[in-house]
């Protein structure tokens, strides 16, 4: 069974509007979880890294005043995209470390009008 | 700059043939994950390898990891239509952040019936 949900799977929003991502570990606590954003026919790039209970770690040109990153406990965190614009439309993934695995979570693909 | 390269990035055989996926990089990685994604879904963790050399099989997946631990590759025997997908290698670093990945640049096979 899935190891990590993810909510929504699907959002469409408006132009300089918010939209918040929820990343869950089910049934295993996660210090740390990795987001990440997939463009079509493309790989994955890591956008940061959650930290509960610190700052998230933000990669090379990730702007961390636009994703906003929170790791509100050890099961949960949440990727907020403030101000989206068009070019913000992607599918952004998220995943969780466990035992020797790193398992993602289904994605949420964001559509921004 | 892509750390590791996944050949080929475009596979279509015919159900029955056998193929084999290669992931190179020019640095060493604590562990090798394989993954395959279908389109609109997060990417399904197949196998991890940990070992120089380390060899693992998953029916008719075969999975081997470089003696230097800087490559892996992926073998698939007699290929079905249901192993259609994007295959993606993804190196591990037990420097930085907790299993912090870098993904290949994938593989998408086709399998005709």
């Amino acid at each position: 069974g899935a190891v990590v949900s993810q909510h929504p799977s699907r959002v469409i929003c408006k132009s300089g509007t918010s939209v918040k991502i929820e990343c869950r570990s089910l049934d295993f606590q996660a210090t740390t979880m990795f987001w990440y954003r997939q463009f079509p026919k493309q790989s994955l790039m890591l956008m940061a890294t959650s930290n509960e209970g610190s700052k998230a770690t933000y990669e090379q040109g990730v702007e961390k005043d636009k994703f906003l990153i929170n790791h509100a406990s050890l099961t949960l965190s949440t990727l907020t995209v403030t101000s989206a614009h068009p070019e913000d439309s992607s599918f952004y993934i998220c995943s969780v470390p466990i035992g020797q695995g790193v398992y993602f979570g289904p994605g949420t693909r964001l559509t921004v009008t | 700059t892509q750390l590791l390269e996944q050949s080929p990035q475009f596979l279509s055989i015919q159900e029955g043939e056998n193929l084999t996926v290669y992931c190179n990089s020019s640095s060493v990685f604590s562990s090798l994950q394989w993954y395959r994604q279908e389109p609109g879904e997060g990417p399904v963790l197949l196998v991890t390898v940990v070992t120089g050399g380390e060899v693992k099989k998953l029916k008719r997946l075969t999975f081997q990891f470089g003696d230097a631990r800087k490559d892996s590759s992926l073998h698939i025997t007699a290929a079905q239509p249901g192993d259609t997908g994007l295959y993606l290698c993804a190196g591990g670093r037990s420097s930085g952040s907790a299993r912090q990945l870098t993904f290949g640049s994938g593989t998408q096979l086709t399998v005709l019936p």
